[in-house]
Order: C-alpha cells, then sequence, then structure tokens
C-alpha cells in the first residue's frame, strides 16, 4: 500500500506569512494529489488538487507543486491568515488499487 | 456544506453493544467512503461502496460491516463495541469510483464507548 508522509506536523506562521507543508508518498503509480484542510469540529475539506500530468496548479492564495520523480508535492499558502488556521492533509491514493492514504495532518496556525 | 449528511452527530454507548451509522451522500455522487479518525491513528479509510458494490476495503475490523442501499445511502455497523473504538467517523462520497475522484465529507458521527 501507500506510505505518506507529511511534514512538519506542526506550522506556527503569523499573520502575512508563508506557510509550506509537504508530503512524501511511495507508490510511483499514483497520478492524482489532492490536499484536505479539516476545521474544528467539521470534516475534511478538499482545498487544492493537482493530476500528475502538471508541475504546478494555483488558486488564488493557495498552490500546489509536484515532483514526481522524487515522488513528494507541497501545499503552499502565502499571506496567510487566522482563518487558514487548521489541520491540514494530504492523500494520495495508491495508484493500483486506489484506496485513499491520509497522511497524518499538519496543525497549521496562524497567529494574528 | 458539502451535500453529505450523516446521522447521528454523537453517539454514546457501553463496550459489548452494537451502532449503526447512516450516511446519505450527495446528490449524484456513486461512491461512499468511510473513515475512522482517532488522535493516535489518524484519518483511516475503512471502505468503499460504488453503486451499491464494495469497491475497495481498507483496515476494517471483523466486527464492523456496511452496506449501501440502492437509494445510495449507506450504513456502518459497528458491533461488539470496545473503548477503543471511540473515534469520529466520517463518510465521504464522490462521483467516481477511483481514488482519484474528489471526496466531499460529512460533519461526522463522534461515537463514545464507555
Amino acid at each position: 500500500g501507500e506510505n505518506v508522509e507529511q511534514h512538519p506536523s506542526t506550522l506556527s506562521v503569523q499573520e502575512g506569512d508563508s506557510a509550506v507543508i509537504k508530503c512524501t508518498y511511495s507508490d510511483s503509480a499514483s497520478n492524482y494529489f489532492p490536499w484536505y484542510k479539516q476545521e474544528l469540529g467539521k470534516g475534511p475539506q478538499l482545498i487544492i488538487d493537482i493530476r500528475s500530468n502538471v508541475g504546478e496548479k494555483k488558486d488564488q492564495r493557495i498552490a500546489v507543486t509536484l515532483n514526481k520523480t522524487a515522488k513528494h508535492f507541497s501545499l503552499h499558502i502565502t499571506e496567510t491568515q487566522p482563518e487558514d488556521s487548521a489541520v491540514y492533509f494530504c492523500a494520495p491514493p495508491s495508484g493500483g488499487s486506489y484506496i485513499p492514504t491520509f497522511g497524518r495532518g499538519t496543525s497549521l496556525i496562524v497567529h494574528p | 456544506d458539502s451535500g453529505v449528511t450523516q446521522t447521528p452527530k454523537h453517539l454514546i454507548t457501553a463496550t459489548g453493544q452494537r451502532v449503526t451509522l447512516r450516511c446519505s451522500p450527495r446528490s449524484g455522487d456513486l461512491s461512499v467512503y468511510w473513515y475512522q479518525q482517532s488522535l493516535d491513528q489518524g484519518l483511516q479509510f475503512l471502505i468503499q461502496y460504488y453503486n451499491g458494490e464494495e469497491r475497495a476495503k481498507g483496515n476494517i475490523l471483523e466486527r464492523f460491516s456496511a452496506q449501501q442501499f440502492p437509494d445510495l445511502h449507506s450504513e456502518l455497523n459497528l458491533s461488539s463495541l470496545e473503548l477503543g473504538d471511540s473515534a469520529l467517523y466520517f463518510c465521504a462520497s464522490s462521483v467516481g469510483s477511483g481514488g482519484a475522484s474528489e471526496q466531499y465529507f460529512g460533519p461526522g458521527t463522534r461515537l463514545t464507548v464507555t
């Protein structure tokens, strides 16, 4: 199955700073790379995803970059705001079985 | 609001008991996924159904079972409950059957086993 690791486990930044979370995976057949945001008391919500035929995707203040050779992809948040405070998960499914595998999560804290 | 509904929101029960969690997917979605989220294990995939049939299985215990009905809602049955089963249980739905589909999560059911 897929082995997924996320770093860092906790990230504390000042409002307006940038934040970067990295996800490494093991299955070279993976072709879909999503990031989910989970706010306290809620279910995870997809915020951005990328497929293996592109290297970068941007949506306003968030972006995802993919390095298939090194088997990692990263979430970038610019101009962070207090409402960005949440737990972020990467979840690349294994290429063969398509079983979703979530990372352990990164707790992002944005200080006003 | 994701469009996925789960009932009940909270459930408190005793060890050895059996409970049923219910999930209604977004309109038009054929896949339902069940996850367990605990502090020490993170978000664990349990099982997926697509259009009424089991599609993929994760680390689901034999004491747990699920099904998807013709109207596409799904139920997760947990039996012989143990203290360690206390967790948040989420269901998610997607249009497609593969893992490379955007998943929409419900608000979850918090299960407490005493």
